[in-house]
């Protein structure tokens, strides 16, 4: 399967604890993002990837939430103190460069199903 | 004024009718826009981009892009039961690599 690869793909939390998220880019694929929906809402950018590198963090709350993008294995979403607002669907997409310029779009995983307590 | 808009739906069609979704976006310098499907409990699903002004045909679908009226549709013709999903539309802002998404049109294609 070359596909985006998420896990897991339904983490259950109770409020204080850390919830760890994990993504496997498609093969061949530099460019890594990640996304939050909401239930009944849609989806929000919340910051891009490349390997060792945050680009664009514009959308990751200021407190509690991390990503990295290690040289060696999975993106990580991670987030601190869980609270009963961070339940949702976190999706992981991946491209091989610039969304845009490379005309081909981002494509994304299965999604993690975070449920706070 | 939200980035990018869409009617919530539901819009219902008979199948084997055209379901026309339609989509608005704030930002002018918007080069690149796709179609997302998105079903109940899925992720969403690339159907179909588009970067410059006129209509592009995928098999049923056919999105059409007008970035003076900064509008953006996507039509499916001879519509079916498994067509009904929620259709997000996206936009590459410009000079930012992050996909900005609508709230999403969600469909409903009766027999």
């Amino acid at each position: 399967n070359a596909g985006v690869m998420q896990n897991p793909r339904h983490l259950v939390r109770r409020r204080g604890q850390e919830a760890r998220l994990r993504c496997s880019p498609m093969k061949g694929h530099s460019h890594v993002y990640w996304y939050r929906q909401l239930p009944e809402e849609g989806l929000k950018f919340m910051v891009y990837l490349q390997k060792e590198n945050i680009i664009d963090e514009s959308g990751m709350p200021k407190e509690r939430f991390s990503a990295e993008f290690p040289k060696e294995g999975p993106s990580i979403l991670r987030i601190q103190q869980v609270v009963r607002g961070d339940s949702a669907a976190y999706f992981c997409a991946s491209s091989p460069g610039q969304a845009g310029a490379d005309q081909g779009g981002q494509f994304f995983g299965p999604g993690t199903r975070l449920t706070v307590l | 004024q939200k980035e990018v808009e869409q009617n919530s739906g539901p819009l219902s069609v008979p199948e084997g009718a055209i379901a026309s979704l339609n989509c608005t976006y704030s930002d002018r310098v918007s080069q690149s826009f796709f179609w997302y499907r998105q079903y109940s409990g899925k992720s969403p699903e690339l159907i179909m981009s588009i970067y410059s002004n006129g209509d592009k045909e995928d098999g049923r679908f056919t999105a059409q892009l007008n970035k003076a009226s900064q509008y953006v549709s996507l039509l499916i013709r001879d519509s079916q039961p498994s067509d009904s999903a929620t259709y997000l539309c996206a936009v590459n802002p410009g000079g930012y690599n992050k996909l900005i998404f609508g709230a999403g049109t969600r469909l409903a294609v009766h027999p």
